[in-house]
């Protein structure tokens, strides 16, 4: 069964360094997603992109993050300068069209010390 | 008044009994009501999902929504220790909102 996998599984930082996140979604989904989950907290909306270019982001998706689809199969996010507050779970997910069929990859463990 | 919200429990039941999670919204917009499980220190699981109101069944697990109480319901029968786990509503405008509103998860034991 076909399923969106991220790498990698844990990501330790200092305070300040550019991290980057790597998600290959479901091949022939079209809408990709990531969210963020901060221990013992909600899963939250981060940014949608589609047809190469972000179609929807939330307040959190400031000008410290970014996304890129460098070739057909990956999907990055970029953290320029990490704060503490970032250490959290972020998931990658991805539809074939209808927003309401995401499927999600395992996450990757970001620790900013 | 939070968006989403969902009792966290922790719900512990016996194997076999029927079990019932809820959720409420505040947004009338929404019209995509999906559930998610989430395993410890997985990615959510999408399990079903609704369009406005009715009920949907798949196997032992029932999704409700009563958009005029704004009021979401997942029923889980014969519940097995596997089913134990973390389960998430979210909510979507659908549309070209792809964005999810989720809830923060309701942790649901089940004891053989």
């Amino acid at each position: 069964e076909p399923e969106v996998t991220q790498t990698p599984s844990h990501q330790v930082t200092q305070m300040g360094q550019e991290v980057i996140l790597r998600c290959v979604p479901i091949s022939n989904h079209l809408y990709f997603y990531w969210y963020r989950q901060i221990l013992g907290q909600k899963v939250e909306f981060l940014v949608s992109f589609y047809n190469n270019e972000i179609s929807e982001k939330s307040e959190i998706f400031d000008d410290q993050f970014s996304v890129e689809r460098p070739d057909g199969s990956n999907f990055t996010l970029k953290i320029r300068s990490t704060k503490l507050e970032d250490s959290a779970m972020y998931f990658c997910a991805s539809s074939e069209g209808s927003a309401h069929e995401q499927y999600f990859g395992p996450g990757t463990r970001l620790t900013v010390t | 008044q939070k968006e989403v919200e969902q009792d966290p429990g922790p719900l512990s039941v016996p194997e076999g009994a029927i079990v019932s999670l809820n959720c409420t919204y505040s947004n009338s917009a929404f019209q995509y009501f999906m559930w998610y499980r989430q395993y410890s220190r997985k990615g959510p699981e999408l399990l079903m999902y609704t369009y406005s109101s009715g009920n949907k069944e798949d196997g032992r697990f029932t999704a409700q929504v009563d958009k005029s109480s704004k009021y979401i319901s997942l029923f889980i029968r014969d519940s097995q220790p596997s089913d134990s786990a973390t389960y998430l509503c979210a909510m979507s405008l659908g549309g070209s909102q792809g964005n999810l509103i989720f809830g923060k998860g309701t942790k649901l034991s089940v004891k053989p």
